[in-house]
Protein backbone atom coordinates (compact mmCIF):
# COMPACT_ATOMS: atom_id res chain seq x y z
CA UNK A 1 0.00 0.00 0.00
CA UNK A 2 1.22 3.54 -0.91
CA UNK A 3 1.54 5.86 1.99
CA UNK A 4 4.00 8.11 4.63
CA UNK A 5 4.42 6.64 7.60
CA UNK A 6 5.36 9.05 10.57
CA UNK A 7 6.38 7.82 13.96
CA UNK A 8 5.90 8.30 16.46
CA UNK A 9 2.09 9.82 16.63
CA UNK A 10 2.12 11.24 19.87
CA UNK A 11 5.21 12.65 21.44
CA UNK A 12 5.47 14.35 25.02
CA UNK A 13 8.77 15.63 26.09
CA UNK A 14 10.61 18.59 28.07
CA UNK A 15 12.18 21.44 26.65
CA UNK A 16 15.66 20.78 25.63
CA UNK A 17 15.70 16.92 25.08
CA UNK A 18 16.67 16.17 21.12
CA UNK A 19 14.05 13.94 19.58
CA UNK A 20 13.54 12.73 16.09
CA UNK A 21 10.26 12.67 13.89
CA UNK A 22 10.56 9.86 11.52
CA UNK A 23 9.23 10.08 7.92
CA UNK A 24 9.38 7.10 5.36
CA UNK A 25 7.36 7.12 2.32
CA UNK A 26 7.11 3.76 -0.06
CA UNK A 27 6.19 5.87 -3.24
CA UNK A 28 9.97 6.55 -4.60
CA UNK A 29 8.96 10.25 -4.50
CA UNK A 30 11.29 12.96 -4.97
CA UNK A 31 9.84 16.00 -2.69
CA UNK A 32 9.22 15.68 0.63
CA UNK A 33 7.88 18.11 3.02
CA UNK A 34 7.29 19.11 6.79
CA UNK A 35 4.16 21.22 7.65
CA UNK A 36 3.46 22.16 11.30
CA UNK A 37 -0.29 22.98 11.99
CA UNK A 38 -1.60 25.48 14.53
CA UNK A 39 -5.11 25.89 15.14
CA UNK A 40 -6.04 29.51 13.14
CA UNK A 41 -2.86 29.27 11.37
CA UNK A 42 -3.05 26.48 8.85
CA UNK A 43 -0.47 24.68 7.60
CA UNK A 44 3.11 26.08 7.70
CA UNK A 45 5.69 24.31 5.90
CA UNK A 46 8.83 23.85 7.84
CA UNK A 47 11.67 21.97 5.41
CA UNK A 48 10.82 20.22 1.95
CA UNK A 49 13.84 17.98 -0.06
CA UNK A 50 13.32 18.20 -3.79
CA UNK A 51 15.97 15.01 -3.90
CA UNK A 52 18.28 13.08 -1.65
CA UNK A 53 21.09 15.58 -0.18
CA UNK A 54 18.68 18.50 -1.18
CA UNK A 55 16.94 20.03 1.73
CA UNK A 56 15.94 23.54 1.83
CA UNK A 57 13.89 25.98 4.40
CA UNK A 58 10.33 26.93 3.99
CA UNK A 59 8.19 29.22 6.50
CA UNK A 60 9.19 28.62 9.45
CA UNK A 61 12.49 26.63 9.79
CA UNK A 62 13.56 27.90 13.36
CA UNK A 63 14.71 25.33 15.92
CA UNK A 64 14.46 22.63 12.91
CA UNK A 65 17.18 20.28 11.25
CA UNK A 66 16.24 17.80 8.30
CA UNK A 67 18.66 14.79 6.48
CA UNK A 68 17.79 13.14 3.18
CA UNK A 69 20.67 10.81 3.29
CA UNK A 70 17.97 8.27 1.66
CA UNK A 71 14.90 9.01 -1.27
CA UNK A 72 12.59 7.11 1.14
CA UNK A 73 13.50 9.14 4.32
CA UNK A 74 13.04 12.49 5.79
CA UNK A 75 13.64 12.86 9.19
CA UNK A 76 12.45 16.07 11.42
CA UNK A 77 15.20 16.96 14.16
CA UNK A 78 14.69 19.40 16.96
CA UNK A 79 18.53 19.83 18.84
CA UNK A 80 16.46 21.51 21.70
CA UNK A 81 12.88 21.47 21.55
CA UNK A 82 10.85 24.59 23.47
CA UNK A 83 7.05 24.61 24.44
CA UNK A 84 6.42 27.06 20.76
CA UNK A 85 6.99 23.73 19.16
CA UNK A 86 4.26 22.45 20.63
CA UNK A 87 2.01 21.44 17.28
CA UNK A 88 0.93 18.53 15.32
CA UNK A 89 3.62 17.52 12.53
CA UNK A 90 2.54 15.86 8.85
CA UNK A 91 4.82 14.41 6.82
CA UNK A 92 4.19 14.75 3.12
CA UNK A 93 5.28 13.43 -0.08
CA UNK A 94 4.98 14.14 -3.92
CA UNK A 95 6.39 13.68 -7.51
CA UNK A 96 7.37 16.00 -9.01
CA UNK A 97 6.62 14.96 -13.17
CA UNK A 98 3.30 13.58 -14.35
CA UNK A 99 -0.25 13.27 -13.68
CA UNK A 100 0.76 13.13 -9.86
CA UNK A 101 2.67 16.00 -9.44
CA UNK A 102 1.32 18.37 -7.00
CA UNK A 103 -0.25 15.67 -5.73
CA UNK A 104 0.50 15.68 -1.85
CA UNK A 105 0.49 12.38 0.09
CA UNK A 106 0.58 13.05 3.99
CA UNK A 107 1.29 11.20 6.50
CA UNK A 108 -1.00 10.99 9.94
CA UNK A 109 0.81 13.13 11.79
CA UNK A 110 2.51 13.52 14.86
CA UNK A 111 1.16 15.42 17.96
CA UNK A 112 4.22 17.09 19.54
CA UNK A 113 3.65 18.34 23.57
CA UNK A 114 7.17 20.22 24.85
CA UNK A 115 6.68 20.88 28.69
CA UNK B 1 4.35 35.97 -3.96
CA UNK B 2 1.67 33.20 -3.41
CA UNK B 3 -1.19 33.30 -1.23
CA UNK B 4 -4.69 31.63 -0.13
CA UNK B 5 -7.34 33.26 1.61
CA UNK B 6 -10.67 30.81 2.78
CA UNK B 7 -13.65 32.76 3.86
CA UNK B 8 -15.13 31.56 7.18
CA UNK B 9 -13.30 29.20 9.56
CA UNK B 10 -16.35 27.42 10.25
CA UNK B 11 -19.50 26.42 7.93
CA UNK B 12 -21.99 24.86 9.34
CA UNK B 13 -24.93 23.04 7.07
CA UNK B 14 -27.45 20.46 7.42
CA UNK B 15 -27.45 17.60 5.91
CA UNK B 16 -28.55 17.40 2.13
CA UNK B 17 -28.21 21.08 1.65
CA UNK B 18 -25.30 22.76 -0.41
CA UNK B 19 -22.23 22.71 0.42
CA UNK B 20 -20.02 25.83 -0.57
CA UNK B 21 -16.31 26.29 0.42
CA UNK B 22 -14.79 30.03 -0.60
CA UNK B 23 -11.38 30.26 -1.56
CA UNK B 24 -9.42 33.39 -3.04
CA UNK B 25 -5.56 33.14 -4.05
CA UNK B 26 -3.35 35.62 -4.98
CA UNK B 27 -0.69 34.75 -7.54
CA UNK B 28 1.85 36.81 -9.83
CA UNK B 29 1.61 33.65 -12.58
CA UNK B 30 -1.10 30.84 -13.66
CA UNK B 31 -2.07 29.04 -10.46
CA UNK B 32 -2.06 25.16 -9.45
CA UNK B 33 -5.20 25.18 -7.32
CA UNK B 34 -5.88 22.62 -4.58
CA UNK B 35 -8.95 21.23 -1.91
CA UNK B 36 -7.54 18.77 0.47
CA UNK B 37 -9.52 17.23 2.65
CA UNK B 38 -8.77 16.46 6.49
CA UNK B 39 -10.82 13.97 8.85
CA UNK B 40 -10.49 13.84 12.54
CA UNK B 41 -6.98 12.40 13.64
CA UNK B 42 -6.01 12.15 10.28
CA UNK B 43 -3.55 13.66 7.38
CA UNK B 44 -4.60 15.67 4.78
CA UNK B 45 -5.99 14.03 1.06
CA UNK B 46 -6.47 15.55 -1.81
CA UNK B 47 -10.13 15.85 -2.46
CA UNK B 48 -9.61 17.71 -6.29
CA UNK B 49 -6.76 19.92 -8.38
CA UNK B 50 -6.77 22.39 -10.80
CA UNK B 51 -3.82 23.07 -13.37
CA UNK B 52 -4.91 23.77 -16.79
CA UNK B 53 -7.75 23.24 -18.76
CA UNK B 54 -11.62 22.78 -18.24
CA UNK B 55 -12.50 25.47 -15.18
CA UNK B 56 -14.98 23.22 -13.81
CA UNK B 57 -13.17 20.78 -11.49
CA UNK B 58 -14.80 17.07 -10.17
CA UNK B 59 -13.08 15.65 -7.61
CA UNK B 60 -13.96 12.68 -5.26
CA UNK B 61 -17.26 12.21 -3.03
CA UNK B 62 -19.15 14.55 -5.10
CA UNK B 63 -17.14 17.90 -4.78
CA UNK B 64 -16.25 20.29 -7.54
CA UNK B 65 -14.51 23.56 -7.34
CA UNK B 66 -14.68 26.13 -10.55
CA UNK B 67 -11.62 28.16 -11.03
CA UNK B 68 -12.38 31.71 -12.41
CA UNK B 69 -9.81 33.76 -13.34
CA UNK B 70 -11.65 36.90 -13.20
CA UNK B 71 -12.67 36.31 -9.47
CA UNK B 72 -9.17 34.92 -8.51
CA UNK B 73 -11.33 32.25 -6.78
CA UNK B 74 -11.79 28.56 -6.16
CA UNK B 75 -15.02 27.82 -4.52
CA UNK B 76 -15.92 24.10 -3.08
CA UNK B 77 -19.39 22.88 -3.61
CA UNK B 78 -20.91 20.20 -3.36
CA UNK B 79 -24.73 19.86 -3.91
CA UNK B 80 -25.71 17.63 -0.73
CA UNK B 81 -24.12 17.61 2.44
CA UNK B 82 -23.63 14.01 4.19
CA UNK B 83 -22.65 13.69 7.66
CA UNK B 84 -19.60 11.79 6.36
CA UNK B 85 -18.96 15.33 5.14
CA UNK B 86 -17.74 16.55 8.17
CA UNK B 87 -14.10 17.68 8.09
CA UNK B 88 -11.54 20.17 8.25
CA UNK B 89 -10.98 21.87 4.35
CA UNK B 90 -7.92 23.35 3.20
CA UNK B 91 -7.26 25.34 0.05
CA UNK B 92 -3.66 25.49 -1.51
CA UNK B 93 -2.06 27.25 -3.85
CA UNK B 94 0.84 26.28 -5.98
CA UNK B 95 3.10 29.48 -8.86
CA UNK B 96 5.52 27.36 -9.62
CA UNK B 97 9.21 28.15 -9.08
CA UNK B 98 11.84 25.71 -7.92
CA UNK B 99 10.76 24.77 -4.41
CA UNK B 100 7.79 23.51 -5.64
CA UNK B 101 5.90 24.97 -2.64
CA UNK B 102 2.26 24.82 -1.76
CA UNK B 103 0.64 27.61 0.25
CA UNK B 104 -2.34 26.61 2.39
CA UNK B 105 -5.12 28.45 3.38
CA UNK B 106 -6.07 28.80 7.41
CA UNK B 107 -9.11 25.99 6.68
CA UNK B 108 -12.49 26.13 6.69
CA UNK B 109 -14.78 23.37 9.25
CA UNK B 110 -17.22 21.84 8.18
CA UNK B 111 -20.08 21.05 10.38
CA UNK B 112 -23.04 19.08 9.42
CA UNK B 113 -26.20 18.91 11.14
CA UNK B 114 -28.89 16.10 10.85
Amino acid sequence: EAQVTQNPRYLITVTGKKLTVTCSQNMNHEYMSWYRQDPGLGLRQIYYSMNVEVTDKGDVPEGYKVSRKEKRNFPLILESPSPNQTSLYFCASSLLQGELSGKLFFGSGTQLSVL
Amino acid sequence: AQSVTQLGSHVSVSEGALVLLRCNYSSSVPPYLFWYVQYPNQGLQLLLKYTTGATLVKGINGFEAEFKKSETSFHLTKPSAHMSDAAEYFCAVYSGGSNYKLTFGKGTLLTVNP
